[in-house]
Protein backbone atom coordinates (compact mmCIF):
# COMPACT_ATOMS: atom_id res chain seq x y z
CA UNK A 1 0.00 0.00 0.00
CA UNK A 2 1.12 3.76 -1.05
CA UNK A 3 2.17 5.37 2.71
CA UNK A 4 1.12 9.07 2.81
CA UNK A 5 3.62 10.51 5.56
CA UNK A 6 1.91 13.91 6.65
CA UNK A 7 3.60 16.29 8.77
CA UNK A 8 3.41 18.19 10.58
CA UNK A 9 1.10 16.25 13.17
CA UNK A 10 0.09 19.49 14.86
CA UNK A 11 0.59 23.72 13.63
CA UNK A 12 -0.42 26.34 15.47
CA UNK A 13 -0.77 29.63 13.51
CA UNK A 14 -1.70 33.23 14.64
CA UNK A 15 -4.30 34.73 12.59
CA UNK A 16 -3.01 36.19 9.00
CA UNK A 17 0.57 34.20 9.38
CA UNK A 18 1.35 31.32 6.66
CA UNK A 19 1.15 28.00 6.77
CA UNK A 20 2.55 25.03 5.17
CA UNK A 21 1.85 20.82 5.69
CA UNK A 22 3.86 18.45 3.88
CA UNK A 23 2.61 15.30 2.30
CA UNK A 24 4.93 12.57 1.29
CA UNK A 25 3.89 9.38 -0.43
CA UNK A 26 5.75 6.12 -0.04
CA UNK A 27 5.66 5.92 -4.35
CA UNK A 28 5.12 8.14 -7.32
CA UNK A 29 1.46 9.30 -7.08
CA UNK A 30 1.88 9.77 -11.38
CA UNK A 31 -1.10 7.85 -12.74
CA UNK A 32 -0.81 5.91 -16.19
CA UNK A 33 -3.00 8.91 -17.53
CA UNK A 34 -0.39 10.97 -16.76
CA UNK A 35 -2.06 12.71 -13.94
CA UNK A 36 -1.60 13.02 -10.31
CA UNK A 37 -4.53 11.88 -8.07
CA UNK A 38 -3.73 13.84 -4.96
CA UNK A 39 -6.31 15.76 -2.83
CA UNK A 40 -5.91 17.83 0.23
CA UNK A 41 -8.91 17.80 2.54
CA UNK A 42 -10.45 20.02 5.44
CA UNK A 43 -12.24 18.16 8.16
CA UNK A 44 -13.53 21.03 10.43
CA UNK A 45 -14.47 19.88 14.08
CA UNK A 46 -17.93 17.98 14.23
CA UNK A 47 -18.28 18.18 10.40
CA UNK A 48 -17.80 15.71 7.72
CA UNK A 49 -14.62 16.28 5.65
CA UNK A 50 -14.58 18.75 2.74
CA UNK A 51 -12.05 18.86 -0.35
CA UNK A 52 -9.82 21.72 -1.13
CA UNK A 53 -7.21 21.08 -3.74
CA UNK A 54 -7.58 18.15 -6.21
CA UNK A 55 -4.87 17.23 -8.79
CA UNK A 56 -2.08 18.34 -6.91
CA UNK A 57 -2.92 22.11 -7.28
CA UNK A 58 -7.07 22.78 -8.60
CA UNK A 59 -8.59 24.47 -5.67
CA UNK A 60 -12.24 23.83 -5.99
CA UNK A 61 -15.07 26.16 -6.28
CA UNK A 62 -15.65 28.84 -3.34
CA UNK A 63 -11.92 28.12 -1.59
CA UNK A 64 -10.26 31.24 -1.34
CA UNK A 65 -6.78 31.58 -3.15
CA UNK A 66 -5.17 31.92 0.29
CA UNK A 67 -4.99 27.92 -0.30
CA UNK A 68 -2.48 26.77 -3.01
CA UNK A 69 -1.53 22.61 -3.83
CA UNK A 70 2.04 22.08 -5.06
CA UNK A 71 4.71 18.87 -5.73
CA UNK A 72 5.18 16.50 -7.82
CA UNK A 73 5.46 12.65 -7.86
CA UNK A 74 6.39 12.07 -4.25
CA UNK A 75 6.36 15.63 -2.56
CA UNK A 76 3.63 17.89 -2.12
CA UNK A 77 2.51 20.93 0.17
CA UNK A 78 -0.85 22.57 0.88
CA UNK A 79 0.19 26.46 1.61
CA UNK A 80 -2.32 28.84 3.26
CA UNK A 81 -1.33 32.18 3.13
CA UNK A 82 -3.00 34.35 5.61
CA UNK A 83 -4.79 31.87 8.12
CA UNK A 84 -8.32 32.78 8.69
CA UNK A 85 -10.38 31.57 11.56
CA UNK A 86 -12.54 29.42 9.67
CA UNK A 87 -9.11 27.69 8.72
CA UNK A 88 -9.16 25.63 12.05
CA UNK A 89 -9.45 21.56 11.63
CA UNK A 90 -7.98 18.95 10.30
CA UNK A 91 -5.32 18.85 7.33
CA UNK A 92 -5.55 15.73 5.03
CA UNK A 93 -3.69 14.58 2.03
CA UNK A 94 -5.42 11.68 -0.31
CA UNK A 95 -3.94 9.67 -2.95
CA UNK A 96 -6.60 8.16 -5.63
CA UNK A 97 -3.69 6.91 -8.36
CA UNK A 98 -3.05 3.85 -6.27
CA UNK A 99 -5.24 0.97 -4.64
CA UNK A 100 -5.86 0.75 -1.76
CA UNK A 101 -6.66 4.49 -1.58
CA UNK A 102 -4.80 6.10 1.26
CA UNK A 103 -5.04 9.20 3.66
CA UNK A 104 -2.38 10.90 5.16
CA UNK A 105 -3.13 10.67 8.99
CA UNK A 106 -3.83 14.34 9.50
CA UNK A 107 -2.16 17.82 10.37
CA UNK A 108 -4.72 19.52 13.49
CA UNK A 109 -4.55 23.74 12.35
CA UNK A 110 -5.08 25.09 15.46
CA UNK A 111 -4.93 29.14 16.27
CA UNK A 112 -2.45 30.68 18.24
CA UNK B 1 -26.65 22.08 -4.87
CA UNK B 2 -25.36 18.90 -4.57
CA UNK B 3 -26.31 16.54 -1.63
CA UNK B 4 -25.21 13.14 -0.68
CA UNK B 5 -27.26 11.84 2.35
CA UNK B 6 -26.35 8.56 4.23
CA UNK B 7 -28.94 6.83 6.11
CA UNK B 8 -28.80 2.90 7.90
CA UNK B 9 -26.64 2.97 10.63
CA UNK B 10 -27.15 2.17 13.98
CA UNK B 11 -25.90 -0.48 16.41
CA UNK B 12 -25.37 -4.14 15.88
CA UNK B 13 -23.90 -7.23 17.18
CA UNK B 14 -20.34 -8.71 16.06
CA UNK B 15 -21.16 -11.19 13.12
CA UNK B 16 -24.14 -9.59 11.98
CA UNK B 17 -24.88 -7.91 9.24
CA UNK B 18 -26.19 -4.00 8.38
CA UNK B 19 -26.75 -2.05 5.13
CA UNK B 20 -26.07 1.36 4.90
CA UNK B 21 -27.35 3.65 1.95
CA UNK B 22 -26.74 7.15 0.44
CA UNK B 23 -28.83 9.01 -1.31
CA UNK B 24 -27.39 11.29 -3.94
CA UNK B 25 -29.05 14.77 -6.27
CA UNK B 26 -27.43 17.86 -7.65
CA UNK B 27 -25.13 15.77 -10.10
CA UNK B 28 -25.32 13.30 -12.80
CA UNK B 29 -25.14 10.22 -10.36
CA UNK B 30 -24.74 7.76 -13.08
CA UNK B 31 -20.82 9.47 -14.47
CA UNK B 32 -19.72 9.61 -11.18
CA UNK B 33 -17.73 7.32 -9.43
CA UNK B 34 -19.26 6.36 -6.03
CA UNK B 35 -17.23 5.84 -2.81
CA UNK B 36 -17.38 4.56 0.65
CA UNK B 37 -14.42 6.09 3.10
CA UNK B 38 -14.86 5.50 7.36
CA UNK B 39 -13.51 7.43 10.62
CA UNK B 40 -13.12 5.03 13.34
CA UNK B 41 -13.72 7.44 16.49
CA UNK B 42 -10.92 10.13 17.08
CA UNK B 43 -9.15 8.83 14.29
CA UNK B 44 -8.22 9.46 10.73
CA UNK B 45 -10.26 8.81 7.43
CA UNK B 46 -9.91 5.20 5.73
CA UNK B 47 -10.97 4.37 2.13
CA UNK B 48 -13.43 1.49 1.83
CA UNK B 49 -14.98 0.81 -1.08
CA UNK B 50 -15.39 2.05 -4.84
CA UNK B 51 -17.77 1.60 -7.46
CA UNK B 52 -17.17 2.47 -11.21
CA UNK B 53 -19.75 3.79 -13.55
CA UNK B 54 -21.87 1.46 -15.94
CA UNK B 55 -19.21 2.24 -19.28
CA UNK B 56 -16.53 0.48 -16.22
CA UNK B 57 -18.80 -2.16 -15.93
CA UNK B 58 -19.41 -0.96 -12.43
CA UNK B 59 -16.49 -2.43 -11.67
CA UNK B 60 -15.97 -2.77 -7.55
CA UNK B 61 -12.30 -2.36 -5.52
CA UNK B 62 -12.61 -2.89 -1.92
CA UNK B 63 -10.30 -2.10 1.29
CA UNK B 64 -8.59 -5.28 2.44
CA UNK B 65 -9.88 -5.01 5.75
CA UNK B 66 -13.17 -5.22 4.77
CA UNK B 67 -12.74 -7.60 1.32
CA UNK B 68 -15.02 -10.37 1.70
CA UNK B 69 -17.15 -8.64 3.94
CA UNK B 70 -18.19 -5.69 2.89
CA UNK B 71 -19.95 -5.16 -0.89
CA UNK B 72 -21.04 -2.07 -2.65
CA UNK B 73 -23.79 -1.65 -5.15
CA UNK B 74 -25.66 1.77 -7.07
CA UNK B 75 -28.70 1.92 -8.36
CA UNK B 76 -28.38 4.80 -10.88
CA UNK B 77 -31.82 4.67 -11.34
CA UNK B 78 -32.89 5.76 -7.75
CA UNK B 79 -28.77 7.84 -7.45
CA UNK B 80 -28.52 5.66 -4.60
CA UNK B 81 -25.23 3.74 -3.62
CA UNK B 82 -25.31 0.88 -1.26
CA UNK B 83 -22.88 -0.58 1.62
CA UNK B 84 -23.62 -4.24 2.69
CA UNK B 85 -21.61 -4.77 5.51
CA UNK B 86 -21.84 -9.13 6.66
CA UNK B 87 -19.57 -10.48 9.38
CA UNK B 88 -19.44 -7.20 10.93
CA UNK B 89 -16.08 -6.73 13.62
CA UNK B 90 -16.18 -4.38 16.39
CA UNK B 91 -13.16 -2.53 14.81
CA UNK B 92 -15.71 -1.69 11.71
CA UNK B 93 -17.16 1.01 14.38
CA UNK B 94 -16.83 4.20 12.35
CA UNK B 95 -18.54 7.24 11.17
CA UNK B 96 -19.20 5.86 7.20
CA UNK B 97 -18.73 8.42 4.71
CA UNK B 98 -20.19 8.53 0.99
CA UNK B 99 -18.22 10.35 -1.18
CA UNK B 100 -18.91 10.83 -4.85
CA UNK B 101 -15.50 10.96 -7.77
CA UNK B 102 -13.75 10.65 -9.47
CA UNK B 103 -11.48 12.77 -7.66
CA UNK B 104 -13.67 12.72 -4.03
CA UNK B 105 -15.69 15.59 -5.32
CA UNK B 106 -18.40 15.37 -2.65
CA UNK B 107 -19.05 13.64 0.60
CA UNK B 108 -22.35 13.17 3.03
CA UNK B 109 -22.57 13.97 6.48
CA UNK B 110 -21.86 10.58 7.43
CA UNK B 111 -23.55 7.70 9.41
CA UNK B 112 -22.76 5.95 12.45
CA UNK B 113 -22.20 2.24 12.85
CA UNK B 114 -21.65 1.03 16.04
CA UNK B 115 -20.32 -2.93 16.38
CA UNK B 116 -20.62 -3.95 20.03
CA UNK B 117 -22.12 -6.55 22.19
Amino acid sequence: DVVMTQTPVSLSVAIGQPASISCKSSQSLVGTSGKTYLNWLLQRPGQSPKRLIYLVSKLDSGIPDRFSGSGSETDFTLKISRVEADDLGVYYCLQGTHFPHTFGAGTKLELK
Amino acid sequence: AVQLVESGGGLVQPKESLKISCAASGFTFSNAAMYWVRQAPGKGLEWVARIRTKPNNYATYYADSVKGRFTISRDDSKSMVYLQMDNLKTEDTAMYYCTAGPYFDYWGQGVMVTVSS
